[in-house]
């Protein structure tokens, strides 16, 4: 069964960039068929997209998050990342990782989720 | 990109149907997901392609999807599905992904 594991600070300072990396187990991240995507989730609200990566390498991204944020996949370690740069408080948030299927669009598995802050 | 909305809030009794609803646009020509979150944990997809329910997701749980909207039945409530529920689609005009706001289920 696939495992997706978040990993990375879990304290940003305002300004600085936040770097998060996502493990695959139990699977290869060079499977056709899926994307990889992150979500964040600030406390007390709702799930936000933030973006995705397909095998191919194309990415697409979250328009409010503008030119902030990249998502990148590391084959070689079977892992992805997001980077989320000139952050704010605005953006400390709870962020999974995930795979969604590209058959239906569904996000079939998820991680247990990292609870990043921005704060001096 | 395009905007879901969902209803804040509903209540069930325990062992009677719910039905949460999901509209926007992209509903028309993309497939809806469905998302039961519970306090603490990472979400969990209960319902994808309008009503394909995963390995190990009650056959209580089963959606549809009509024009620009999509909905979630809980048919027989149990109180384990108290939760947030979040539905999702992809603009095929962008292929941007978009949540709803959520629906918050009570189990009375």
């Amino acid at each position: 069964q696939l495992q997706l594991q978040e990993s990375g600070s879990g304290l940003v300072k305002p300004s600085q960039t936040l770097s998060l990396t996502c493990a695959v187990s139990g699977g290869s991240i060079s499977s056709g068929g899926y994307s990889w995507t992150w979500i964040r989730q600030p406390p007390g609200k709702g799930l936000e997209w933030t973006g995705n990566i397909y095998h191919s390498g194309t990415t697409y991204y979250n328009p409010s998050l503008k030119s902030r944020v990249t998502i990148s996949v590391d084959r070689s370690k079977n892992q992805f990342s997001l980077k989320l740069s000139s952050v704010t408080a605005a953006d400390t948030a709870v962020y999974y990782c995930a795979r969604i299927r590209v058959v239906d669009d569904a996000f079939d598995i998820w991680g247990q989720g990292k609870m990043v802050t921005v704060s001096s | 990109s395009s905007e879901l909305t969902q209803d804040p809030a509903v209540s069930v009794a325990l062992g009677q149907t719910v039905r949460i609803t999901c509209q926007g646009d992209s509903l028309r020509d993309s497939y809806a997901s469905w998302y039961q979150q519970k306090p603490g944990q990472a979400p969990v997809l209960v319902i994808s392609n309008k009503d394909n329910r995963p390995s190990g997701i009650p056959d209580r749980f089963s959606g549809s999807s009509s024009g620009n909207a999509a909905s979630l039945t809980i048919t027989g409530a149990q109180a384990e599905d108290e939760a947030d529920y979040y539905c999702n689609s992809r603009d095929s005009n962008d292929n941007h992904y978009v949540f709803g706001p959520g629906t918050r289920v009570t189990v009375l």
